[in-house]
């Protein structure tokens, strides 16, 4: 059974500053590997969406990498924002399916 | 355009009654998929349909819990009788293409609570 796992649980940083959030999945036979963003009382936003045959991608300040030989995925955050202060969540697609298994997230606090 | 629409937003009733949840996807979007999230389990799927089929109904946690695609633009999560411990959120999502790289987009989600 696929199980993800995100570390840390919270984390809290200076604006300004640059970031990585960790997720870690135990079968590597996944489809993609997505990122979402989920705001207080509202739903999950795409952030990024890693086939499994590519390693990394990239958008603005965000950057997701994907190495699914250790099961491990990171999502690297630059110059953090106030506005970047959401829970970063993880899921992996099983292959042959379209089901999305998450972790449990990353509450990020950037303080100003 | 306009994403994924539940409603409602915040359900409060009493155990033993019957809860419908609503779902309106994308236009065009051909996958639909309902997730329960809680603090202790975060995010779990429910069930999901394509091309309004029911594919994997694993993670519905019991008979109490019934969902219906009656058409592309329309579905239902219903549970009955509701007990307290279905509390929670319950999200609606929708995506283009059957196993593809696209990515799911969310509706903001129907608190519930049972009293």
């Amino acid at each position: 059974k696929q199980e993800v796992t995100q570390i840390p649980a919270a984390l809290s940083v200076p604006e300004g500053e640059n970031l990585v959030l960790n997720c870690s999945f135990t079968d590597s036979a996944i489809y993609n590997l997505q990122w979402f963003r989920q705001d207080p009382g509202k739903g999950l936003t795409s952030l990024l969406l890693i086939q499994s045959s590519q390693r990394e991608q990239t958008s603005g300040r965000l950057n997701a990498s994907l190495d699914k030989s250790s099961g491990r995925s990171t999502l690297y955050i630059a110059a953090s924002q106030p506005g970047d202060s959401a829970t970063y969540l993880c899921a992996v697609m099983e292959g042959g399916s379209e089901k999305l298994v998450f972790g449990k997230g990353t509450k990020l606090t950037v303080n100003p | 355009d306009a994403g994924v629409i539940q409603s409602p937003r915040h359900e409060v009733t009493e155990m033993g009654q019957e809860v419908t949840l609503r779902c309106k996807p994308i236009s065009g979007h051909n996958s639909l998929f309902w997730y329960r999230q809680t603090m202790m389990r975060g995010l779990e799927l429910l069930i999901y349909f394509n091309n309004n089929v029911p594919i994997d109904d694993s993670g519905m946690p019991e008979d109490r819990f019934s969902a219906k695609m009656p058409n592309a633009s329309f579905s239902t999560l219903k549970i009955q009788p509701s007990e307290p411990r279905d509390s929670a959120v319950y999200f609606c999502a929708s995506s283009f293409g059957t196993i593809s790289n696209q990515p799911q987009h969310f509706g903001d989600g129907t608190r519930l609570s049972i009293l």
